[in-house]
C-alpha cells in the first residue's frame, strides 16, 4: 500500500516567487492536512481538506492557500515568498473514521523549500 | 488553550540504556487524544501511539512503553534497551474532540543513541 507522496522533495525559490506543492494521500483517505516545520516555530498546522472543502485553517497569512481535488490529491500554494517561508512542508492523510480527534494522521516525507 | 511541552531538547544515551522522554500537555477539553510520533532523518513523521483521555492504562509495545497520567497531565515515553536505530526526533502531540486532523505538537526531543 503506497504511502503519502509529496512532490517535489526539494526546491529552491527566490523571494517574491510563488510555489506549488503537491500531495497524493493514501488510497481511500479523504482527509488531507498540511503542516509547516521550521527550527524556530516547530510543527504548525496550516489547513485541512475533506471532500474538496477546507474545514479549518491555521494562523498563517493569506499567501498560504490550498485546494483538494475530487481524487483527494491536494496542493498548497505560497505566493510572494519570504525568507521565513523556508521550511519543511508536511502533508498528512487520514481515513477519517470519525470527526472525533481519534484519527491517526499518516505523514509524507515532506517538501523542503528554501527561499533565497 | 492547548499546549504541549517537551522540556528535553536533546538526550544522548549509550546503546542499551533505558531512556524516558517527557511530555506535558494542557487542554480544557475533557475529550482529547495524545500521540507520539517519531521523525527519522528522512523527514516523515512515523506514528507510534495514540491514547484517548478516558484510557489511562499504560501500554507496552516491545521495547516501547507509555505512561499516561491525567493527574499530572503527562504522557511519557520510555524506550528500554535503546538501540542506535532509535536515534530520531520524537514528538508528542495533542488533538481535541472537534479537531481530529489538527495536531498540536510539542517542540520535539532529539534522541541520540551512541554505540
Amino acid at each position: 500500500k503506497a504511502g503519502v507522496t509529496q512532490t517535489p522533495r526539494y526546491l529552491i525559490k527566490t523571494r517574491g516567487q510563488q510555489v506549488t506543492l503537491s500531495c497524493s494521500p493514501i488510497s481511500g483517505h479523504r482527509s488531507v492536512s498540511w503542516y509547516q516545520q521550521t527550527p524556530g516555530q516547530g510543527l504548525q498546522f496550516l489547513f485541512e481538506y475533506f471532500s474538496e472543502t477546507q474545514r479549518n485553517k491555521g494562523n498563517f497569512p493569506g499567501r498560504f492557500s490550498g485546494r483538494q481535488f475530487s481524487n483527494s490529491r491536494s496542493e498548497m500554494n505560497v505566493s510572494t515568498l519570504e525568507l521565513g517561508d523556508s521550511a519543511l512542508y508536511l502533508c498528512a492523510s487520514s481515513l477519517e473514521v470519525s470527526n472525533s480527534g481519534a484519527n491517526v494522521l499518516t505523514f509524507g516525507a515532506g517538501s523542503r523549500l528554501t527561499v533565497l | 488553550a492547548q499546549k504541549v511541552t517537551q522540556a528535553q531538547t536533546e538526550i544522548s544515551v549509550v546503546e542499551k540504556e533505558d531512556v524516558t522522554l517527557d511530555c506535558v500537555y494542557e487542554t480544557r477539553d475533557t475529550t482529547y487524544y495524545l500521540f507520539w510520533y517519531k521523525q527519522p532523518p528522512s523527514g516523515e513523521l512515523v506514528f507510534l501511539i495514540r491514547r484517548n483521555s478516558f484510557d489511562e492504562q499504560n501500554e507496552i509495545s516491545g521495547r516501547y512503553s507509555w505512561n499516561f497520567q491525567k493527574s499530572t497531565s503527562s504522557f511519557n515515553f520510555t524506550i528500554t534497551a535503546s538501540q542506535v536505530v532509535d536515534s530520531a526526533v520524537y514528538f508528542c502531540a495533542l488533538s481535541e474532540r472537534d479537531s481530529s486532523y489538527k495536531l498540536i505538537f510539542g517542540s520535539g526531543t532529539r534522541l541520540l543513541v551512541r554505540p
